[in-house]
């Protein structure tokens, strides 16, 4: 069965420094979703993208946060310049085509940890 | 503020035996209500969706129902087995694009 993958599966990065997720979706999904899920406290939602562009953000989603689909096949969280705080499990999520029964699909997440 | 409460927030059951974990929501607009099994270490996988119409729904050993005039739902487990052993979420789905909200989980325990 297809699966949605992410890499890598622990990132560990500087303070203030740049950092990229990526995540291949399912080859025929179109909506795609990064989520994440700080240690110990629910999965929170941070954006959803379609069509090549943000079709929805949270709160968390601020300008630190971008999201790009370069090539057609992954799909990448940016944060620019992070901070403790950023330190969570990022997951990914697709789904197939729009109607609300089509379940997401999600990778086994990118642990990152800030020091 | 939408919000998914789910309860009790962890249990311990020995293997064999049933359970049934519940979720209550406020969310609104409602779309849908998943529950997700997840995995120490991985991501959340579906178990069951459900829309405002439907009140009933099976996975194998699993089964979900959902309450809509309550805003209830909940997951009821048939002799689990020790591979049951996850974190259970409910998820509750508004909008056109899945504008979500997910509960805080129930970590099941299930033993020998």
């Amino acid at each position: 069965e297809p699966e949605v993958t992410q890499t890598p599966s622990h990132q560990v990065t500087q303070m203030g420094q740049e950092v990229i997720l990526r995540c291949v979706p399912i080859s025929n999904h179109l909506y795609f979703y990064w989520y994440r899920q700080i240690l110990g406290q629910k999965v929170e939602f941070l954006v959803s993208f379609y069509n090549n562009e943000i079709s929805e953000k949270s709160e968390i989603f601020d300008d630190q946060f971008s999201v790009e689909r370069p090539d057609g096949s992954n799909f990448t969280l940016k944060i620019r310049s992070t901070k403790l705080e950023d330190s969570a499990m990022y997951f990914c999520a697709s789904r197939p085509r729009t109607g609300g029964n089509q379940p997401q699909h999600f990778g086994d997440g990118t642990r990152l940890s800030i020091l | 503020k939408n919000q998914v409460e789910q309860s009790p927030q962890s249990l311990i059951i020995l293997e064999g035996k049933n359970c049934t974990l519940q979720c209550n929501y406020t969310v609104s607009p409602f779309s849908n209500l998943r529950w997700y099994k997840q995995d120490t270490g991985r991501g959340p996988v579906s178990l069951t969706i459900m829309t405002f119409s439907e009140n009933t729904k099976s996975n194998g050993r699993y089964t979900a129902t959902l309450d809509a005039d309550t805003k209830q739902s909940s997951l009821h487990i048939t002799a689990s087995q020790l591979s049951d052993s996850a974190s259970y979420i409910c998820v509750v789905n508004s909008g056109g694009y899945q504008k979500v909200t997910f509960g805080t989980g129930t970590k099941l325990q299930v033993i020998p």
